[in-house]
């Protein structure tokens, strides 16, 4: 079964940390290039980051830029999103996803249950 | 990179066919065919329901259908029906390389 599982979530206070990571099974991981994509607390999806086959390219939007890191082990079908310098306003549930393509085309066809970060003090 | 431009919502009667629009700009939906479209049920995670501006992932109902005209993206859904009330959301990937959603959609299905 093609499936994607999060996990690292949790409470954390503004200007903390948190590593998220994502595990893949079912599919050969490192054939595909792998998103975040958040959503906060009744609002609409944000794509976050995103990562090629190779690690060689990494992507970021601009809310995130600087503060956060995507990367992959492809040894081991896993994926990471390093969040440094939290706000409130990154309080949301993180989805890990699955390209259609090797490429970064946002074509999502496999999603994770998702895991959910709360930034407060 | 702002979020695409998609009606708060839509509503229609079992049967019926509704049209989602989604606006971008000619550094997105306009500057390239790779459009995508989600439908997220409450609580649950999105699922791919059209890529490529209108290719359907294998198991979608050929109920759903896309297309693009300019800088705007559609979704289509034809032949409504209950289940089909979600929230959906169109996608695209941007001049930057970095994607981009829209802000969503609420269908009711009356």
């Amino acid at each position: 079964e093609v499936q994607l599982v999060e996990s690292g979530g949790g409470l954390v206070q503004p200007g903390g940390s948190l590593r998220l990571s994502c595990a893949a099974s079912g599919f050969t991981f490192s054939s595909y290039a792998m998103s975040w994509v958040r959503q906060a607390p009744g609002k609409g999806l944000e794509w976050v980051s995103a990562i090629s086959v190779s690690a060689g390219s990494t992507y970021y939007a601009d809310s995130v830029k600087g503060r956060f890191t995507i990367s992959r082990d492809n040894s081991k079908n896993t994926l990471y999103l390093q969040m440094n310098s939290l706000r409130a306003e990154d309080t949301a549930v993180y989805y890990c996803a699955k390209d259609v393509y090797s490429s970064a085309l946002y074509y999502m066809d496999v999603w994770g249950k998702g895991t959910t970060v709360t930034v407060s003090s | 990179q702002s979020a695409l431009t998609q009606p708060a919502s839509v509503s229609g009667s079992p049967g019926q066919s509704i049209t989602i629009s989604c606006t971008g700009t000619s550094s997105d939906v306009g500057g390239y065919n790779y459009v995508s479209w989600y439908q997220q049920h409450p609580g649950k995670a999105p699922k791919l329901m059209i890529y490529d501006v209108s290719n359907r992932p294998s198991g979608v109902s050929n109920r759903f259908s896309g297309s693009k005209s300019g800088n705007t993206a559609s979704l289509t859904i034809s032949g409504l029906q209950a289940e089909d009330e979600a929230d959906y959301y169109c996608s695209s990937y941007t001049s930057s390389s970095r994607g981009v959603f829209g802000g969503g959609t609420k269908l009711t299905v009356l």
